[in-house]
C-alpha cells in the first residue's frame, strides 16, 4: 500500500466552474477526512466518514460543497460555481481502530 | 477553535535539540495530546501522542506536565530534514479522530 492517494495534485479552474477531487485511503481503513488549507494557516477540518456513512459536516462546507464515499472506499469531494475563496489545499486522510491518521499530499486549487 | 498555543517559529542548529513548547491548559482528563508535522507542499505526519507519561518514539520524545497544562516535543538531533511546521493539538478520546489545527511551529534547522 502506498498511501493516502488524492488526484489531482493541482487543479487550475474559472471562477463558476464545477470541481471534483478524489481521495484513495490506505485501503483498510474504515474513516475518511478531508481538511482544507490556505496559506499559512493550519488544516481546518471539513468532514468526516466512517465507511459509506457522512457522519459530521463542518459548518466551514457551505451548500456548494458535497462529499461522498459511495462504497466505503475512495472519496469525492466535489464544488460547485467555484469562488476565488476555496483556492487551497484540499487534504484528504484516512484513518482506523488503534491506528493514527495517514494524510495525502493534497489537492492545490486555484480559481482564477 | 484550537486549545492549544504555540509560539510561531523557532530555529535551532543542526545536530541539536529542538525542544518545541506547547500550552493547552485547557485540556480535560479524556483529552490526549497529538503532534504533527507538515513538511513544505506535503500533507501532516504523525509524530507522536500521549496522554499523561512521557513518550518516546524513533522520531521523537514528548514531555507532559504533571498537571497536563503544557508539553514539549523534542526531536533530539534535528537535521535539516526536520525543517517543517509542528503542530500540537488536543484530541478527544472519542472515535472521530477529528483534529483541530492550530497555526503550529514553524521551526528552522540551520546548517
Amino acid at each position: 500500500d502506498t498511501g493516502v492517494s488524492q488526484n489531482p495534485r493541482h487543479k487550475i479552474t474559472k471562477r463558476g466552474q464545477n470541481v471534483t477531487f478524489r481521495c484513495d485511503p490506505i485501503s483498510e481503513h474504515n474513516r475518511l477526512y478531508w481538511y482544507r488549507q490556505t496559506l499559512g494557516q493550519g488544516p481546518e477540518f471539513l468532514t468526516y466518514f466512517q465507511n459509506e456513512a457522512q457522519l459530521e459536516k463542518s459548518r466551514l462546507l457551505s451548500d456548494r460543497f458535497s462529499a461522498e464515499r459511495p462504497k466505503g472506499s475512495f472519496s469525492t469531494l466535489e464544488i460547485q460555481r467555484t469562488e476565488q475563496g476555496d483556492s487551497a489545499m484540499y487534504l484528504c486522510a484516512s484513518t482506523s481502530d488503534n491506528t493514527e491518521a495517514f494524510f495525502g499530499q493534497g489537492t492545490r486549487l486555484t480559481v482564477v | 477553535d484550537a486549545k492549544t498555543t504555540q509560539p510561531p517559529s523557532m530555529d535551532c542548529a543542526e545536530g541539536r535539540a529542538a525542544n518545541l513548547p506547547c500550552n493547552h491548559s485547557t485540556i480535560s482528563g479524556n483529552e490526549y495530546v497529538y503532534w504533527y508535522r507538515q513538511i513544505h507542499s506535503q500533507g501532516p505526519q504523525y509524530i507522536i501522542h500521549g496522554l499523561k507519561n512521557n513518550e518516546t518514539n524513533e522520531m521523537a520524545s514528548l514531555i507532559i506536565t504533571e498537571d497536563r497544562k503544557s508539553s514539549t516535543l523534542i526531536l533530539p538531533h534535528a537535521t535539516l530534514r526536520d525543517t517543517a511546521v509542528y503542530y500540537c493539538i488536543v484530541r478527544p478520546m472519542d472515535s472521530s479522530y477529528k483534529l483541530i489545527f492550530g497555526s503550529g511551529t514553524r521551526l528552522l534547522v540551520r546548517p
